[in-house]
């Protein structure tokens, strides 16, 4: 069956370092990726999207890798900060042939601490 | 600023009771989804919708139906409440008819409580 993981342990890391996060899939071929940040109670608000023949997507501090063969996403943040904290979630592409439709991740919970 | 406005942020309805979840996007896009949210299931594809009168199943839509009469405005409905229909149910909008290859744009969410 189809499925996105992400790692369902939060994440907790100091202030100033690189906070990476995680996200596989199985028996996908997406065309391309998206991460999407949430804070408690709100909805989701879209980061970055990172198509198949990009290996690599940046954004201010933000970057994003897409490994088609690993079938894997990393999301990195730099110099992290407490603002930061949030719950991340990637999203794929599944296309139904009429339509395409975005299939979330369970989502990551970051806390940055000082 | 873009916006998508759901209706209620907060609800409490009885079991049996029919349930309208209204949301509105003022971004002129044609694709609108409906969503829910449940701890550990993550966001769970109830249907959506390319276009007005249109609409397709996502993986969730028992219990549920749905109304695009106007382009702005995507309606979901529970025709009788039950309680495992507790959630958070989140709206959102894309643009390009048929596909979701741009950003999605959530609403705030309506969290419904069914006792």
């Amino acid at each position: 069956s189809q499925k996105i993981e992400q790692n369902s342990e939060a994440l907790n890391i100091q202030e100033g370092k690189t906070a990476t996060l995680t996200c596989n899939y199985t028996n996908y071929s997406p065309a391309y990726l998206q991460w999407y940040r949430q804070d408690p109670g709100r909805g989701p608000v879209f980061l970055l999207l990172i198509r198949e023949n990009e290996k690599e997507k940046r954004k201010e501090r933000l970057k994003v890798t897409f490994d088609t063969t690993l079938k894997q996403s990393l999301f990195h943040i730099t110099a992290s900060q407490p603002a930061d904290s949030a719950t991340y979630l990637c999203a794929l592409d599944i296309s139904t042939g009429t339509a395409s439709k975005l299939t979330f991740g369970t989502g990551t919970r970051l806390q940055v601490t000082l | 600023d873009v916006k998508v406005t759901q209706s209620s942020r907060y609800l409490v309805k009885r079991t049996g009771e029919k349930v309208f979840l209204e949301c509105v996007q003022d971004m002129d896009h044609e694709n609108m989804f409906w969503y829910r949210q449940d701890p550990g299931l993550g966001l769970r594809l109830i249907y959506f919708s390319y276009d007005v009168k249109m609409k397709e199943k996502g993986d969730i839509p028992e219990g549920y139906s749905v109304s695009r009469e106007k382009k702005e405005r995507f309606s979901l409905i529970l025709e009788s409440a039950s309680t495992n229909q507790t959630s958070m149910y989140l709206c959102a909008s894309t643009t390009d008819r048929g596909k979701s290859t741009g950003e999605l744009f959530f609403g705030e969410g309506s969290r419904l409580t069914v006792l």
